[in-house]
């Protein structure tokens, strides 16, 4: 059965600290791998990665992939409050995307 | 990018009443897609909305409990059917765009709270 695994499910940190976010799966028909950020209600986009080794950076972001290890990861540096929201894996496959159950992170002043 | 346009944006909602979700979007796609988010939780797929066909529902979803419409490429409904407390949630309509990227657009959300 196709899952997308996230680690750790939450996370409590303090400004500044660096965070690494993990995402892995195991899905047929592979095409992309998506971070998005939820604050409210609807996710925000923050990477989609297709291709293994090519590092994806915004800002204080950044994101790679490793399609050997079926994996991704997510680093957040001198992490913010405005940082704090739940960060979704997605694998987008021929006809829809599926998501992982997300990793809550705190910051804390 | 796609922009979405979702209603209601909330709504409280008596036990065994239906209530109809709408998305619209400014332009035509292909690819069309309701999630449900119940508290604490991340995003389930319910159904691939299929333009001028059936939904195609994933496993857990029926079409009695979530009638799906799509008329052309950028309108969809969900109704969500007598509704029970458990079906409190945000519902998320959702498109890509670019097939090749699968970048995926969300609308506002709905969120429901059934008493």
């Amino acid at each position: 059965e196709d899952k997308v695994v996230q680690s750790p499910l939450s996370l409590v940190v303090h400004e500044g600290d660096t965070v690494t976010l993990n995402c892995s799966y195991e899905v047929t028909n592979f095409r992309s791998l998506l971070w998005y950020k939820q604050e409210k209600k609807a996710p925000t986009f923050l990477f989609m990665l297709t291709s293994s080794g090519i590092e994806k950076k915004s800002g204080r972001l950044s994101s790679i992939l490793d399609k050997k290890e079926l994996s991704s990861i997510l680093n957040i540096t001198a992490t913010q409050t405005g940082d704090s929201a739940i960060y979704l894996c997605a694998v987008y496959r021929n006809n829809d995307m599926r998501f992982g159950a997300g990793t809550r992170l705190t910051v804390k002043p | 990018s796609a922009v979405i346009s979702q209603k209601p944006s909330r709504d409280i909602c008596q036990r065994g009443t239906s209530l109809t979700i709408q998305c619209q979007v400014d332009s035509q796609v292909t690819m069309m897609f309701w999630y449900r988010q119940q508290p604490g939780q991340s995003l389930t797929l319910i159904a691939t909305a299929n333009q001028g066909s059936e939904a195609t529902y994933e496993s857990g979803f029926v079409i009695d409990k979530f009638p799906i419409s799509r008329p052309n490429l950028t309108f969809s409904t969900l109704t969500v059917s007598n509704m029970s407390p458990e079906d409190s949630s945000i519902y998320l309509c959702s498109v890509v765009e670019d097939v090749n990227t699968g970048e995926l657009f969300f609308g506002e959300g709905s969120r429901l709270t059934v008493l």
